[in-house]
């Protein structure tokens, strides 16, 4: 158990439609970073909330969006969803930055499926 | 481009037998290496680190090389387990971008 829960853990969704993922962070930690795992693959990196501010983003497009909160969760918003948007999406959460001080620790995931 | 790659898909052990799964990483800036071990429907976990100024580093049944003149990562586990039947990914932070860049992966299958 790493602390960072995520919800809803899998949901089913078609092209066009938009999806909110969340997570709580572990308790003291202020940065969360939001990875896409699509099967077979390792997690690609979306973007990263440090202290509510977006600090850094993938290559992703403007329709992946996200939210961090006082508390340090975080929202990951996806909108006009592909099918190629069938997914893992990792939350991870690390004290400051992640490579620097401190390994990121991941929740369960949301597994997404596009039809 | 930046990348992170594994040299084999999968790596099949018999219990009791030492490990080694390798890793190459090709942004030179990167100075933060890390091991995660991801089990069937779960989130990677953290395994070892190790920082640019260090070539080895020892956890408990696993050792993490590195080395940065060819850019080559390597983990060692030590008496092979079923329970670390996993995929195991390498990553590396590009050089304190904020981020970590993860390989493909290794499956690894301990045989009994």
């Amino acid at each position: 158990e790493t602390g960072v829960t995520q919800s809803p853990t899998h949901l089913i969704k078609t092209r066009g439609q938009q999806v909110t993922l969340r997570c709580s962070s572990q308790s003291g930690h202020n940065t969360v970073s939001w990875y896409q795992q699509a099967l077979g693959q390792g997690p690609q990196f979306i973007f990263q909330y440090y202290r509510e501010e977006e600090n850094g983003r993938g290559n992703f497009p403007p329709r992946f969006s996200g939210l961090q909160f006082p508390n340090y969760s975080s929202e990951l918003n996806v909108n006009a969803l592909e099918l190629d948007d069938s997914a893992l999406y990792l939350c991870a959460s690390s004290l400051d930055l992640a490579g620097v001080g401190g390994e990121l620790f991941f929740g369960e995931g949301s597994r997404l499926t596009v039809l | 481009g930046e990348s992170v790659g594994l040299h084999l898909p999968t790596l099949s052990v018999q219990e009791g037998d030492n490990s080694i799964i390798n890793c190459a990483y090709s942004n030179s800036a990167s100075d933060y290496f890390i091991w995660y071990k991801q089990e069937s429907g779960k989130g990677p976990q953290f395994i070892i680190d190790i920082r640019s100024n260090m070539d080895k580093r020892q956890g408990q049944r696993v050792t993490v090389l590195l080395n940065k003149t060819v850019k080559h990562l390597s983990l060692q586990i030590a008496a092979t387990q079923p329970g670390d039947s996993a995929v195991y990914f390498c990553a590396e932070n590009g050089g304190n971008t904020g981020k970590l860049i993860f390989g493909q992966g290794t499956t690894l299958q301990v045989k009994p």
